[in-house]
């Protein structure tokens, strides 16, 4: 599986838009974009994933570059609510399912 | 999530004794897969499985086994715990194909003294 590049922490001011980046230049035509966020103590969240368009869902869009070497998770209007560790995984499906390596992770810290 | 159930969702135990945790999934789902993390490591495969009776090592499986006699219940043993595997135990489950994403349970914290 391709390997993330994620940078360790942000801020953002909540009602802003959160634009979370992520790095993947190795990835394969084969492999997708997950992201999941972890909220303290909790178990991971999914969020959202794709192959090669744009998707959005009730939760956040996600933006993969033409070359999907990178991609950017955007939370449109942030609240206290979202302050979490945002984990981009990229995965292709395999005889093991949809399993997944997690890297650090962001932690988004998003601020009154 | 209401559909994956992990027990017992605290435990303290000592040195030596052995400890199973459960997952329980209503999902029907194909895929389990038990996750360890510690601060610093982040979360760590450790088994998973692909169908009753159906397992395999993860990144991180030295000292434990585990077990899958029907799709809802995936077993993780420590057969002789120690310190070291303390840690919170996350369950997740998956269907096949890449739409189907893994759900979490809400997690296992093992203390071992």
């Amino acid at each position: 599986d391709a390997k993330t590049t994620q940078p360790p922490s942000m801020d953002c001011a909540e009602g802003r838009a959160a634009n979370l980046p992520c790095n993947h230049s190795t990835i394969s035509g084969n492999e997708y974009v997950y992201w999941y966020r972890q909220i303290h103590s909790q178990g991971p969240q999914y969020i959202i994933h794709g192959l090669k368009n744009n998707e959005t869902n009730e939760m956040a869009s996600l933006i993969i570059t033409e070359d999907r070497k990178s991609s950017t998770l955007i939370l449109p209007h942030a609240t206290l609510r979202d302050t979490a560790v945002y984990y981009c995984i990229v995965r292709v499906e395999s005889g093991a399912g949809n399993m997944l390596t997690f890297g650090g992770g962001t932690r988004l810290m998003v601020k009154p | 999530d209401a559909g994956i159930t992990q027990s017992p969702r605290h435990k303290v135990t000592e040195t030596g004794t052995p400890v199973t945790l459960r997952c329980h999934q209503t999902e029907n789902h194909r895929y389990m897969y038990w996750y360890r993390q510690d601060p610093g490591h982040g979360l760590r495969l450790i088994h998973y499985s692909y169908g009753v009776k159906d397992t395999d090592k993860g990144e991180v499986s030295d000292g434990y086994s585990v077990s899958r006699s029907k799709t809802e219940d995936f077993l993780l043993t420590l057969e002789s715990a120690t310190s070291s595997q303390t840690s919170v135990y996350f369950c997740a489950t998956g269907g096949q194909g890449a739409k189907n994403v893994l759900t979490f349970g809400a997690g296992s914290r093992l203390t071992v003294l």
